[in-house]
C-alpha cells in the first residue's frame, strides 16, 4: 500500500514562529499536495508539486511556502505562524484518476 | 469561489437507511468526479468515482448518480451501517487542468445510528 507519512500528528507553535510540516511518500508519485481542512470549509489546496523543485500555488497560498528537493518529500513552511493558521494540515500524493493517498494529518495549533 | 458545492453539511440516519449526499459543479470542463471517505483521525480515502459519460455507477452499497445537464451528482449509501459513519467529500477535476488537481466540496458528516 502507498504510504504518506506526515512527521507530526500534533504541533503547538507560537505566533511568529517559522513552522515546517514534513511529508514523505513511498510510491514514487510525481504529484504531491498540501491541503488544510477546516470545519465547514472542506479541503482547500494550499500548494502542489508535480516534480522535484516544481511547485504551483493552490487556492490559499498566502502565508505559506513549500519545498520539494527530493521526489519523495514535500515540505510545507509557515513563514511566520499566525493564529488563523490553526488547522488540520493534510498531505497527499497520487493522480486524480488512480486516487490521492492522504496522510493522517497534522493538527497545528498556533497560540 | 467555490467550484463544487456540497450538501448537506451533516446528516443523521438510522441503520438501514439510505443517506444521500449531493454535489453541484459549475465548470463544464470537469470530466472526473470522485468521492472520498474520511474516518476520524485518518486522511480521506478514495471511495468511488464516475465520469460524465455514464449516469450511474455502483460499487457494493455505494452508488453515484450523475446528471450532466443539471451539473449535479450524488452519493447514495444503501443499507447504511454504523461503520459508514464518516465525513464524505465530493470532488471534481478536468483533464490537463493544473496537473491532476482535485477540487473538493466542503464535506458531509454522516452519522448512522444503530
Amino acid at each position: 500500500d502507498v504510504k504518506v507519512t506526515q512527521s507530526s500528528r500534533y504541533l503547538v507553535k507560537r505566533t511568529g514562529e517559522k513552522v515546517f510540516l514534513e511529508c514523505v511518500q513511498d510510491m514514487d508519485h510525481e504529484n504531491m499536495f498540501w491541503y488544510r481542512q477546516d470545519p465547514g470549509l472542506g479541503l482547500r489546496l494550499i500548494y502542489f508539486s508535480y516534480d522535484v523543485k516544481m511547485k504551483e500555488k493552490g487556492d490559499i497560498p498566502e502565508g505559506y511556502s513549500v519545498s520539494r528537493e527530493k521526489k519523495e518529500r514535500f515540505s510545507l513552511i509557515l513563514e511566520s505562524a499566525s493564529t488563523n493558521q490553526t488547522s488540520m494540515y493534510l498531505c497527499a500524493s497520487g493522480q486524480r484518476v488512480r486516487g490521492y493517498t492522504f496522510g493522517s494529518g497534522t493538527r497545528l495549533t498556533v497560540v | 469561489q467555490q467550484q463544487v458545492k456540497q450538501s448537506p453539511q451533516s446528516l443523521i440516519v438510522q441503520k438501514g437507511g439510505i443517506p444521500i449526499i449531493n454535489c453541484a459543479y459549475e465548470n463544464t470542463a470537469f470530466d472526473y468526479f470522485p468521492w472520498y471517505q474520511q474516518f476520524p483521525g485518518k486522511g480521506p480515502a478514495l471511495l468511488i468515482a464516475i465520469r460524465p459519460d455514464v449516469s450511474e455507477k455502483k460499487e457494493g452499497r455505494f452508488t453515484i448518480s450523475f446528471n450532466k445537464s443539471a451539473k449535479q451528482f450524488s452519493l447514495h449509501i444503501m443499507d447504511s451501517q454504523p461503520g459508514d459513519s464518516a465525513t464524505y467529500f465530493c470532488a471534481a477535476s478536468r483533464y490537463g487542468g493544473a496537473t491532476n488537481k482535485l477540487i473538493f466540496g466542503t464535506g458531509t458528516l454522516l452519522a448512522v445510528q444503530p
